[in-house]
Formats: C-alpha cells, sequence, structure tokens
C-alpha cells in the first residue's frame, strides 16, 4: 500500500522557520519526481515546489523563492520542505505529492496544517 | 504564470444525470515534447486531492469509466456521465507543462 505520511506542521509566528517532513513507502520513491502543494484554509491548490528524483533539480514557485528549501533523502524514502521567513500568507494545509506527468503513478500524503500567526 | 480558468464554480447536479466543467489555459499546453500535460483533480470533502486524468483524457488507476477527459491547446473539459452521490467535491484541473505548475480556482459538484 502506498503511503506519504507527512509531520513538521504547526504554529509558528511571523518571521519563524518550520521544518515540514514526508515519509514514503509502497513505491520507488527515488524514482519518482515529488513536490509539495498547499492550500489555503477554504481555498485552493497551490504548488509549491518540485524535485527532481536524484535531488539535481529543484523548482519554486514565485512567492516562496528564497525563504523555503526542498530536499530528498532518497535512502531513507523523505522528502522536506524548510521554510523560513514565514509571513502570514504561508499558512495552509501542505501536502506532499508525487509530480509524476506521464503516467498513472500518483500519490498524496494526508496533509500538515502550517499555522504563521502571532 | 499560465491562468487556469474553470467553469462554471458551482454546479450542482440530478444523480444519475451528466455533468461537465470546462478549463481554458492562458497559453497552449502542448509541451515541446508533444505532450500535453492537462490534469483533473478531485478533492472530496475532508480528503486529500485525488488525481483523476492525466495527459487530457488518461484515467488513474481505479478511476470509473463514467469520468472523461478531452480537449487540446487550450480548451479542456471533464465529463462525468451519470453522477453518482460519491462525487460529490470540489474538481480541479492544473496544468503541468510549463512551470509553475498551476490549478484552476476548483468547481464545487454538489447534488441538488
Amino acid at each position: 500500500e502506498v503511503q506519504l505520511v507527512e509531520s513538521g506542521g504547526g504554529l509558528v509566528q511571523p518571521g519563524g522557520s518550520l521544518r515540514l517532513s514526508c515519509v514514503a513507502s509502497g513505491f520507488t520513491f527515488s524514482s519518482c519526481w515529488m513536490r509539495w502543494v498547499r492550500q489555503a484554509p477554504g481555498r485552493g491548490l497551490e504548488t509549491v515546489a518540485n524535485i527532481k528524483d536524484d535531488g539535481g533539480e529543484k523548482y519554486y514557485v514565485d512567492s516562496v523563492k528564497g525563504r523555503f528549501t526542498i530536499s530528498r533523502d532518497n535512502a531513507k524514502n523523505s522528502l522536506y520542505l524548510q521554510m523560513s521567513s514565514l509571513r502570514d500568507e504561508d499558512t495552509a494545509v501542505y501536502y506532499c505529492t508525487s509530480a509524476i506527468r506521464g503516467d498513472s503513478r500518483d500519490y498524496w500524503g494526508q496533509g500538515t496544517l502550517v499555522t504563521v500567526s502571532s | 504564470d499560465v491562468v487556469m480558468t474553470q467553469s462554471p464554480l458551482s454546479l450542482p447536479v440530478t444523480l444519475g444525470q451528466p455533468a461537465s466543467i470546462s478549463c481554458r489555459s492562458s497559453q497552449s499546453l502542448v509541451h515541446s515534447n508533444g505532450n500535453t500535460f492537462l490534469n483533473w483533480f478531485q478533492q472530496r470533502p475532508g480528503q486529500s486531492p485525488r488525481r483523476l486524468i492525466y495527459k487530457v483524457s488518461n484515467r488513474d488507476s481505479g478511476v470509473p469509466d463514467r469520468f472523461s477527459g478531452s480537449g487540446s491547446g487550450t480548451d479542456f473539459t471533464l465529463q462525468i456521465s451519470r453522477v453518482e452521490a460519491e462525487d460529490v467535491g470540489v474538481y480541479y484541473c492544473m496544468q503541468a507543462t510549463h512551470w509553475p505548475w498551476t490549478f484552476g480556482q476548483g468547481t464545487k459538484v454538489e447534488i441538488k
């Protein structure tokens, strides 16, 4: 059974930092591009960052460039999102998900809530 | 960024009747490799999103065949041939041709 389990969310003050983690099982993690997608409360979906299967390419949406860093450890089947200089508008549920465009592999975690508030 | 525009934003449907959602992109979604990376996702209340369709018309594993996708270039459609109660939720189109990958605003499907 495929599983993606996120952790690390919580309440943080504006300007603070947080590190999200996602542990994958049930599929060949090291052969999958991965991404973080977020959803602000009551709002739509936004792709935050993508990372290549070997970690050699990374892409960020403009609103998080320079503040967020996506990374992975294929030996641990894990995906990470280091978030710093957090803003109110970063408040959202963050989903760990696969980023495969060309075939039927599509995996999602249950999400972890990040709340940025003073 | 590529803007994805869905219509309608709210879709009340009768059980057993068909439903259709439109998605238009602000630029062509044909990739330089010839593929068109247009996806459809379903998000049921309280759940994570789930992809239904990839590359315009390919159903993901386990997706009922009452869901179908069509279109080309900048105009795409998701059709549900006969709506069932479990289809209630929000549907999003998403393009993965141009970075950043962008979603439509979502279409809320509810039963009349």
